[in-house]
């Protein structure tokens, strides 16, 4: 099975401009979860998705925002960017059941932003 | 909310010998989930071990093995036999059903030949 694939892997965007990052679970995964990751804050996690509902939200501003497909894939929007956006986005893919019970999270190489 | 400590940055191993990662967690939740994941150099995560709350045996994946003591709220990962690809950043969390994944700050772990 193809593991989880995310594009770009490599972003540089200018202070208040968008993004848009993919996300491409592993196949059969409905559950995607996006985390961002900076070695000041470390791992902090900013929404999961389970079809095409977004069920959980971490604490980060309106300006970032997701979706996921009907095909499970998901992409991550943000907004106006900010230097402190620069930080490795992680997506991870889970066989979540419907109940909500986790399974193990399955996750991609990450998309590399920097804001300058 | 739920808190994730690891409380040593960094850790140094010999090859072959055995190391124990410290992990503690705050939670007022009764069924949950904890995990290990492992972060290499070519940063993609691999998850390492997993323990349901509600399993008093300690999980065991070949040479990784966790204690968890819940009244305690601590999770430690014991690395036995320590190989040169161990080396990677450590990563705890803990995941209540139907919730997000929190992690620890990591501990940064390395094996020496």
């Amino acid at each position: 099975k193809a593991g989880v694939t995310q594009t770009p892997r490599y972003l540089i965007k200018t202070r208040g401009q968008q993004v848009t990052l993919s996300c491409s679970p592993i196949s059969g995964h409905r559950s995607v979860s996006w985390y961002q990751q900076t070695p000041g804050q470390g791992l902090q996690f900013l929404f999961e998705y389970f079809s095409e509902t977004q069920r959980n939200k971490g604490n980060f501003p309106g300006r970032f925002s997701g979706r996921q497909f009907s095909n499970s894939r998901s992409e991550m929007n943000v907004s106006t960017l900010e230097l402190g956006d620069s930080a490795l986005y992680l997506c991870a893919s889970s066989l979540m059941s419907s109940s909500g019970v986790p399974y193990e999270q399955y996750f991609g190489p990450g998309t590399r932003l920097t804001v300058t | 909310a739920q808190t994730v400590t690891q409380s040593q940055p960094e850790m140094s191993v010999q090859e072959a010998e055995t190391v124990t990662l410290s992990c503690t967690y705050d939670t007022s939740e009764n069924n949950y989930y904890l995990f290990w994941y492992k972060q290499p150099p070519s940063r993609q995560m691999i998850l390492v071990i997993r323990q349901e709350a509600y399993k008093q045996q300690n999980a065991t994946e070949n040479r990784f093995s966790v204690n968890f003591q819940k009244a305690a709220k601590s999770f430690s990962l014991k690395i036995s036999d320590s190989q040169l690809g161990d080396t990677a950043m450590y990563f705890c969390a803990f995941m209540k059903q139907g919730w997000d994944m929190r992690f620890g700050a990591g501990t940064r772990l390395t094996v020496k030949p």
